[in-house]
Parts: structure tokens; C-alpha cells; sequence
């Protein structure tokens, strides 16, 4: 059971570049989410989906745009890359009925030069 | 909006208790989550309160007032692996997303 798989686990952009981080669960949660963490920051919410067709923002939206493409996959995209996007970025997936413990990826490690 | 007020440090040694607080406010409340994270890697679920009172897991407590917007978690027979950054979470109402706080890093010495 692989759980929450996040690809890339490392990348490297130069400003304005786009990339699209990809994420896919395989537990049958209905809820994904975006987090991006910075040092002193916490986990900040950039966009997730209550289920599949459906996407909110978050905290920190700007600069980015997500995909729900099923219910186990949900993408986000850099269209236009900053260095203030240099970051680690969490992808989680819950049961939303459960509605108690949610699952993480084990991270992207995004730097923009 | 919703924030979450933790320590950002905290040091103790082998053996002993440690508590981190949080304190929250939120505009509607759906449950107060503890996550755990080593080096950077992957958050893991701790513990989750919908209700007062302490549920307990193993050497991890969790305690919740609904009425002072407050929990914490307890850690005890502390252990070097127990080094790691602990975050509280909440949900403003079923279905939507973790609110994190800034977390806490919990230094374990021997």
C-alpha cells in the first residue's frame, strides 16, 4: 500500500519556468490538499478538494492552479515560477466521513533561481 | 479566518514529561488534530479531539477545552527519537481542510 506518492521529489526551476507537481492516493480518500512549508512557517493550505470535481483555495493561492484529474489523482501547477515558491510541498489526502487523520506525501523540494 | 498559537521551541530531557500547548481560533470548530514531523519528512497523525477531556495513546496524551479554545499534548518516558517538530491542527467544519499551526520543536536530550 504505497499511500500518498508525490513526484518529483526534488526539483530546480529557473524564474518563470512552469512545472506541474503530481500526486496520487491510492486509499480512496475523497479529500486532497496542497501544503507548502517553510522554514519557521508551519503548513500552509494552498488549495484542496472536498472531493473529486471540486477545488477550493487555501491560505497561500496565488501563483498557483490545481487539478482534481480523478479521485486519486490532484495536480498542482506553477505556471510561472518566483523565487518566493522555493519550498517543500506536501500533498495529503483524508476520508472526508472519517474526517479525523489525514495522510501525507513524503514531500517536494522546489528551488527557484 | 483561523489561527493556532503554539511555542516554536521546547527542550527536555530523557525520561521526562514535556507538554505543548496550542491555543486556537476558529470560526466554526471541527476537531483539534496532533501531527509529528522528523527532519523534514512526511507529517504523521498523532492524535485527534472532537471532544473535552484527554484521550491517550501509548506514551502520547491529548487534551482538549472546547470552551478555552486551548489543547496540548503530552508526551512522556521521553525518548531521543521523540526530537521532532510537533503541529496542531484544526478543521473549521467536517469536510474542509487542516489549518496548521507553526509548529513546535521538540528537543530530547540525554
Amino acid at each position: 500500500n504505497a499511500g500518498v506518492t508525490q513526484t518529483p521529489k526534488f526539483q530546480v526551476l529557473k524564474t518563470g519556468q512552469s512545472m506541474t507537481l503530481q500526486c496520487a492516493q491510492d486509499m480512496n480518500h475523497n479529500s486532497m490538499y496542497w501544503y507548502r512549508q517553510d522554514p519557521g512557517m508551519g503548513l500552509r493550505l494552498i488549495y484542496y478538494s472536498a472531493s473529486e470535481g471540486t477545488t477550493d483555495k487555501g491560505e497561500v493561492p496565488n501563483g498557483y492552479n490545481v487539478s482534481r484529474l480523478n479521485k486519486r489523482e490532484f495536480s498542482l501547477r506553477l505556471e510561472s515560477a518566483a523565487p518566493s515558491q522555493t519550498s517543500v510541498y506536501f500533498c495529503a489526502s483524508s476520508d472526508r466521513g472519517m474526517d479525523t487523520e489525514a495522510f501525507f506525501g513524503q514531500g517536494t523540494r522546489l528551488t527557484v533561481v | 479566518g483561523q489561527s493556532l498559537e503554539q511555542p516554536s521551541e521546547v527542550t527536555a530531557v530523557e525520561g521526562a514529561i514535556v507538554q505543548i500547548n496550542c491555543t486556537y481560533q476558529t470560526s466554526g470548530f471541527y476537531g483539534l488534530s496532533w501531527y509529528q514531523q522528523h527532519d523534514g519528512g512526511a507529517p504523521t497523525f498523532l492524535s485527534y479531539n472532537a471532544l473535552d477531556g484527554l484521550e491517550e495513546t501509548g506514551r502520547f496524551s491529548s487534551f482538549l477545552s472546547r470552551s478555552d479554545s486551548y489543547g496540548y499534548l503530552l508526551l512522556q518516558e521521553l525518548q531521543m527519537k521523540d526530537s521532532a517538530s510537533y503541529f496542531c491542527a484544526v478543521r473549521g467544519q467536517a469536510g474542509t481542510a487542516l489549518i496548521f499551526g507553526k509548529g513546535t520543536t521538540l528537543s530530547v536530550s540525554s
